[in-house]
């Protein structure tokens, strides 16, 4: 079955670092696949998505390249703000709108 | 921008308790969802809902479970009668296949059984 696994939190980093978080999936076919976040008190957002390999989602300026030979989604910023405080998650899709097969989710806090 | 809408934002119920939950999906969206989340652990699928019937359901959606459309607007979760397992965050989540869009979610409701 489909499945996705991403780097345990939390990860903690300072203002304008650099953040990585790791996302490994497994599926039949070509998935699409989706960063959410979710802020505190909210609901899950879409950050950004890729359909198909080599595929690059960027959005708010974090980016993530479909990669078919690592099966891999990595989500990455170049300089994190407070504001960017959240919890993402990593997901996937055996189709680009149906049912999403989370990964568990990854809290990020980001200190001034 | 159009937004999925939920409430109430938190329920408390107690164990053996029927309750519903209620959602707004975006109004030109045909496809429905459910979603929970227990605390601290993933988001997990429920079921999908399209043209008034179950799309799919997973195997926590159990007979205690049931969604309905009652008018054009609203989509419900109902537990008929919560167990303290039941206690999650519900997450309603809609989408327009026809123009290829990815789920939309709501805030979700905080669901805690006693």
């Amino acid at each position: 079955g489909n499945s996705v696994t991403q780097m345990e939190g939390p990860v903690t980093l300072s203002e304008e670092a650099f953040l990585t978080i790791n996302c490994t999936y497994t599926a039949t076919g070509y998935p699409s696949l989706f960063w959410y976040v979710q802020y505190p008190g909210e609901g899950l957002q879409l950050l950004l998505k890729a359909t198909k390999a080599d595929d690059k989602g960027s959005n708010k300026g974090f980016e993530a390249t479909y990669r078919k030979e690592t099966t891999s989604f990595h989500l990455e910023k170049g300089s994190v703000q407070v504001s960017d405080s959240a919890v993402y998650f990593c997901a996937l899709t055996p189709d680009s709108w149906g049912k999403l097969q989370f990964g568990a989710g990854t809290q990020v806090v980001v200190t001034p | 921008e159009p937004e999925v809408t939920q409430t109430p934002s938190h329920q408390v119920t107690q164990m053996g308790q029927e309750v519903i939950l209620r959602c707004v999906p975006i109004s030109n969206h045909l496809y429905f969802y459910w979603y929970r989340q227990i605390l601290g652990q993933k988001v997990e699928f429920l079921v999908s809902f399209y043209n008034n019937e179950i799309s799919e359901k997973s195997e926590i959606f159990d007979d205690q479970f049931s969604v309905e459309r009652p008018d054009g607007s609203n989509f419900t979760l109902k537990i008929r009668s919560t167990k303290l397992e039941d206690s999650a965050m519900y997450f309603c989540a809609s989408s327009d296949r026809e123009n290829n869009s990815p789920l939309h979610f709501g805030n979700g409701t905080r669901l805690t059984v006693t």
